[in-house]
């Protein structure tokens, strides 16, 4: 089975535009988390999607928003991009809501660079 | 703010040391995972521990959820340069069990 896929691998893009990273969860997963890893740190949660409605939320400015589609795929947009906002995105997906007993899948990221 | 603390930030030993990372917390946390990330790759996940005490092996691998569930530690024997890697500690807690509190990981070389 894939795993968790996200796409594009790496963008770069300048202060002020948008964009938009896209994320294809595991066949039969329900659950998409979003998460920022700067470089040298770990994951900040950004976002989670159950069943195509928001369940959590991370500390994040308006600018970032998502959705969840029909078919469990999800997508993270990020508005008015600021040089702050490069970093690696991560998606991750699980069957469940729970961390504990819906272990997280990530996928390998996509690498944001913001000149 | 609920931080998880890890340490060593960095660790660089021969092949055939045995090491530990530690992960501390101020707070109590419902379970903790530890994960595994390789340059260019997202985390893996290792092992998720909830109860107290609990110790957790995974081959060469030794996790513990301290008593009062608000540390752990990893314990690498005989370290091998395939487990070179940046591991990472995240912790839920039992109001939100959605949201993973993570540290900032130990970034670990093992040098043949």
């Amino acid at each position: 089975d894939a795993g968790v896929t996200q796409s594009p691998t790496h963008l770069i893009k300048t202060r002020g535009q948008q964009v938009t990273l896209r994320c294809s969860p595991i066949s039969g997963h329900k659950s998409v988390s979003w998460y920022q890893q700067v470089l040298g740190q770990g994951p900040q949660f950004i976002f989670q999607y159950y069943e195509k409605e928001e369940r959590g939320r991370g500390n994040f400015p308006d600018r970032f928003s998502a959705r969840q589609f029909p078919n469990y795929s999800s997508e993270l947009n990020v508005n008015a991009l600021l040089l702050g906002d490069s970093a690696l995105y991560l998606c991750a997906s699980s069957s469940g809501q729970g961390v504990y007993n819906s272990p997280l899948h990530f996928g390998n990221g996509t690498r944001l660079t913001v000149t | 703010t609920q931080l998880l603390e890890q340490s060593p930030q960095f660790l660089s030993i021969q092949e055939g040391e045995n090491l530990t990372v530690y992960c501390n917390s101020s707070s109590v946390f419902s379970s903790l995972q530890w994960y595994r990330q390789e340059p260019g790759e997202g985390p893996v996940l290792l092992v998720t521990v909830v109860t107290g005490g609990e110790v957790k092996k995974l081959k060469r691998l030794t996790f513990q959820f301290g008593d009062a569930r608000k540390d752990s530690s990893l314990h690498i024997t005989a370290a091998q340069p395939g487990d070179t890697g940046l591991y990472l500690c995240a912790g839920a807690h039992a109001g939100n069990n959605r949201k993973l509190i993570w540290g900032l990981g130990t970034s670990l070389a093992v040098n043949p």
